[in-house]
């Protein structure tokens, strides 16, 4: 299994941009979520995905932020307009069950100027 | 929110030697799991503890867990340059709350 992959790995975008970070969970895994990660304020929880439902959007920072799951095998973040402060990594992990560890894909390294 | 809470924040040891990190969390848990992250990389699965468990081996990890304490601990015993890395606890009720890590440096 190729695990979880996320596209771009690196992104620099202008201020007011859209930006669509991308994510392919593993395959049979049910559960679907995006963090972020930066050094003020570390991991956070930003959406979690449950058999392509969103369960719980509450961590998402704004109505900038959207995120869709139009099947099992496809996530998408979009920020739009984007702005500075979104500058962190995003990270999107798998789990198969809620019992189960999550896999975690290399994260997109955003870069807003 | 930041459940769990990892002690120390920064760790530096000699190669060969343990070491040992702590993860303190405030309410009820499913399981608690830790991960480690190589600087510049994802987050890697390492051990998932039960609530009803209370201690467990993997490799070189050993994770004890005291829920009547709120509290976790990992250990890594006979450290290797490549442990070098950030480790997180995460408690996991539907989803996983982590910490903000304890940095362990492994020196040669």
């Amino acid at each position: 299994d190729a695990g979880v992959i996320q596209s771009p790995r690196h992104e620099v975008t202008e201020m007011g941009q859209e930006v669509t970070l991308r994510c392919k969970p593993i395959s049979g895994h049910d559960y679907l979520f995006w963090y972020r990660q930066t050094m003020m304020r570390g991991l956070e929880l930003l959406i979690y995905f449950n058999n392509n439902v969103p369960i719980d959007d509450s961590g998402m920072p704004e109505d900038r932020f959207s995120a869709k799951m139009p099947n099992a095998s496809f996530s998408t973040l979009k920020i739009q307009p984007s702005e500075p402060r979104d500058s962190a990594v995003y990270f999107c992990a798998s789990r198969r069950t809620q019992d189960s560890g999550y896999t975690f894909g290399s994260g997109t390294r955003l870069t807003v100027v | 929110s930041q459940q769990g809470e990892e002690d120390p924040q920064a760790l530096s040891i000699q190669e060969g030697e343990n070491a040992t990190m702590n993860c303190s969390y405030k309410t009820s848990i499913n399981n608690l799991q830790w991960y480690r992250q190589n600087s510049g990389r994802g987050l890697v699965h390492l051990i998932l503890i039960r609530s009803n468990e209370r201690e467990k081996h993997s490799g070189r990890l050993r994770v004890t867990l005291d829920t009547s304490k709120k509290s976790s601990s990992l250990l890594i015993t006979a450290s290797r340059a490549a442990d070098t890395a950030s480790y997180f606890c995460a408690t996991n009720d539907y989803k996983l709350s982590f910490g903000a890590g304890t940095t362990v440096t492994v020196r040669a």
